[in-house]
């Protein structure tokens, strides 16, 4: 059974500053996709980066990338230069090709004024 | 982008009674659509996957003929919580996946359902 970890229940960073999300995975699968979400209090998941396991290069998306590291299973979040709307809970999520999402516990980020 | 709907956004009933939530997607078709729940504060867990055409398939400890859910179009999935009781109560989403020949998108997502049973 594939399983996702965060272990990180909350984290805090100051605008403008960075912070990294941490997520691990369990699977056997050599193919397959890895995702973070964003749920804001609207509670409506926002995709934020993809990534897949066969792509070597990280992804990035603006201020948001990712280092994923296939052969530690691990796949964690750097979002720079933090803004007040990145505040929310942040899912790392793990899908095989033909499969369903599996999500971690969640990370709740707080961003300081 | 890719727009998923769901319908109701909040609803309450009585003990008893069945609910019934409707996800749409509104600009593609969706052979695949993924129902979750998700408790406070805590990670959605997934319910079921619904495929168009055929049975769903429900993940372990959850009763199907208490969750019941239909796919009976490329663009339409619903969940019918049946019987409903007060620890039915959750935030129910679903999400859609867009398949392309053999390569898989990621899932959309609707807005979400809360339901409150009284």
């Amino acid at each position: 059974a594939q399983t996702v970890t965060q272990s990180q229940p909350e984290m805090s960073v100051q605008e403008a500053e960075t912070v990294t999300l941490s997520c691990t995975y369990d699977t056997s699968e050599s193919d397959y996709y890895l995702f973070w979400y964003k749920q804001p209090p609207s509670r409506q998941m926002i995709l934020v980066i993809r990534q897949e396991a066969y792509k070597q290069q990280n992804a990035t998306e603006n201020r948001f990338s990712v280092n994923f590291q296939k052969a530690a299973k691990s796949f964690s979040l750097k979002i720079s230069d933090s803004q007040l709307g990145d505040a929310a809970m942040y899912f790392c999520a793990y899908r095989t090709l033909g499969g369903d999402m599996r999500f971690g516990a969640g990370t709740r980020l707080t961003v300081k004024p | 982008g890719a727009v998923v709907s769901q319908h109701p956004s909040r609803v309450i009933c009585k003990s008893g009674t069945s609910v019934k939530i409707e996800c749409r997607s509104l600009d593609f078709q969706a052979t695949t659509m993924f129902w979750y729940r998700q408790f406070p504060k805590q990670s959605l867990m997934l319910m079921a996957t619904s495929n168009e055409g055929s049975k769903a398939t429900y993940e372990q400890g959850v009763e199907k003929d208490k969750f019941l859910i239909n796919h009976a179009s490329l663009t339409l999935s619903t969940l019918t919580v049946t019987s409903a009781h007060p620890e039915d109560s959750s935030f129910y989403i679903c999400s859609a996946r867009r398949d392309r020949g053999f390569v898989s998108t990621e899932a959309f997502f609707g807005q979400g359902t809360r339901l409150t049973v009284v």
